[in-house]
């Protein structure tokens, strides 16, 4: 079955560390999403590419890091630089082109020990 | 000034009832509006698109757009107690390149009452 794949479901940072999230998709998209969603408040976008080795800061990327080395693939590292990282973290992805809607895997929980 | 602004409820209606749901952006330019459904503890769920003026049916729901006043809405018709959950409005905001870069409001928890 097509999809986008989040792992781990649910992640736990200690103080000082680096976390990275794993998105996963196998729908051919040529664009791929990080958003973050905090209790009562709608999406936010931290990181989007278009194609692969490229990508772009959206309005919160302070404390994120990205990569995309390949199409499939566009994991999301939360530095310890990030102060306030306990929320649900969303991987999306989308076909190329401006008015593409875009679909979204299961999600991560990342909480502070 | 909010981009995309929601009432963020709850709206509570009865089973069999129609759900109204509604949605206003400021941008002028936007081309693209989605509905998405996301149940408590779940990602959203993409339920509908619409691109140009006019309603769009697709089941129980249909999308209303009128570019003109900038609002997008969302009817769910005969209402279940399934449909509890909240919708989330984006709006394509033009920006560089070819990503699709939505923008979302902060949605509108639905409440199907028995």
């Amino acid at each position: 079955d097509g999809g986008i794949t989040q792992s781990p479901k649910y992640l736990f940072r200690k103080e000082g560390q680096n976390v990275t999230l794993s998105c996963e998709q196998n729908l051919n998209h040529d664009a791929m999403y990080w958003y973050r969603q905090d209790p009562g408040q709608g999406l936010r976008l931290i990181y989007y590419s278009q194609i692969v080795n490229d990508f772009q800061k959206g309005d919160i990327a302070e404390g994120y890091s990205v990569s995309r080395e390949k199409k499939e693939s566009f994991p999301l590292t939360v530095t310890s630089a990030q102060k306030n990282p306990t929320a649900f973290y969303l991987c999306a992805s989308s076909k190329a082109g401006g008015n593409q809607p875009q679909h979204f895997g299961d999600g991560t929980r990342l909480s502070i020990l | 000034q909010k981009e995309v602004e929601q009432n963020s409820g709850p709206l509570s209606v009865p089973e069999g009832a129609i759900a109204s749901l509604n949605c206003t952006y400021s941008d002028r330019v936007s081309q693209s509006f989605f509905w998405y459904r996301q149940y408590s503890g779940k990602s959203p769920e993409l339920i509908m698109s619409i691109y140009s003026n006019g309603d769009k049916e697709d089941g129980r729901f249909t999308a209303q757009l009128n570019k003109a006043s900038q609002y997008v809405s969302l009817l769910i018709r005969d209402s279940q107690p399934s449909d509890s959950a909240t919708y989330l409005c984006a709006v394509n905001i033009v920006g560089p390149g070819t990503a699709s870069k939505l923008t979302f409001g902060t949605g509108t928890r639905l409440q199907v009452t028995l």
